[in-house]
């Protein structure tokens, strides 16, 4: 049961690339949330998910795209990278109330 | 979204019991209290939630008061691994609401020999 992991661990991108980050969970969760972190900065929700094929606006979302085609998966996109959006991205699933955190991934935008 | 004001850090020593305070002036009804912890480079763990009174697990204690603007989260006789950052939450507790959380700033923990 490995819970919540994220793809890549780390990435450096140039200004104007895209990726896609990929969070996995296996705990059959209905619920999935993307969230970035900046130093010294609590959480930011950018998307969530409540099902799959469903996705909602969290309070940062300008800049991201995220699907949600897999209940297991939550794909979370930047078509164009800016130094702005330098930071520790988190995904994190949950059944409830209790969210499950996966060990993030640390993107750097050049 | 209830607003959430903790304090920015706190210093403790090894076997004392660590109290942080949570003001939530503006705790709607069917907002729960929620705590995490986060250690640095890693996603944050939850540690409790409680609606109104006294909640206790096997590592912490979450006091609530009757009038529910403030919440207390007690850790017990803490130990160096409890040295973390510690996030207040107040969100609506219903599923309906896509359980989602918005962290503050946090409290910086640290425990001394």
């Amino acid at each position: 049961n490995a819970g919540v992991t994220q793809t890549p661990k780390f990435r450096v991108l140039k200004t104007g690339q895209s990726m896609t980050l990929l969070c996995a969970q296996d705990m059959n969760h209905e619920y999935m949330y993307w969230y970035r972190q900046d130093p010294g900065m609590g959480l930011r929700l950018i998307h969530y998910s409540v099902g799959e094929g469903t996705t909602a606006k969290g309070e940062v979302p300008d800049g991201y795209n995220v699907s949600r085609l897999k209940k297991q998966n939550f794909l979370l996109g930047l078509e164009s990278a800016a130094p702005s959006q330098t930071s520790v991205y988190f995904c994190a699933s949950s059944r409830d109330y209790e969210q499950y955190f996966g060990p993030g991934t640390r993107l750097t935008v050049t | 979204l209830a607003k959430t004001t903790q304090p920015i850090s706190m210093d403790s020593y090894e076997g004392q019991e660590v109290n942080i305070t949570c003001s939530h002036n503006n705790i709607a009804t069917n907002d729960y209290i929620t705590w995490y912890q986060q250690f640095p480079s890693q996603g944050p763990r939850f540690i409790i939630q409680g609606y109104k009174t006294k909640v206790t697990n096997e590592v912490a204690s979450l006091f609530i008061p009757a009038d529910r603007k403030s919440s207390t989260l007690s850790l017990p006789r803490v130990s160096l691994s409890d040295t973390a950052v510690y996030y207040c939450l107040v969100g609506d507790g219903r599923a309906a609401a896509g359980n989602k959380l918005t962290f503050g700033g946090g409290t910086r923990v640290l425990v001394k020999p």
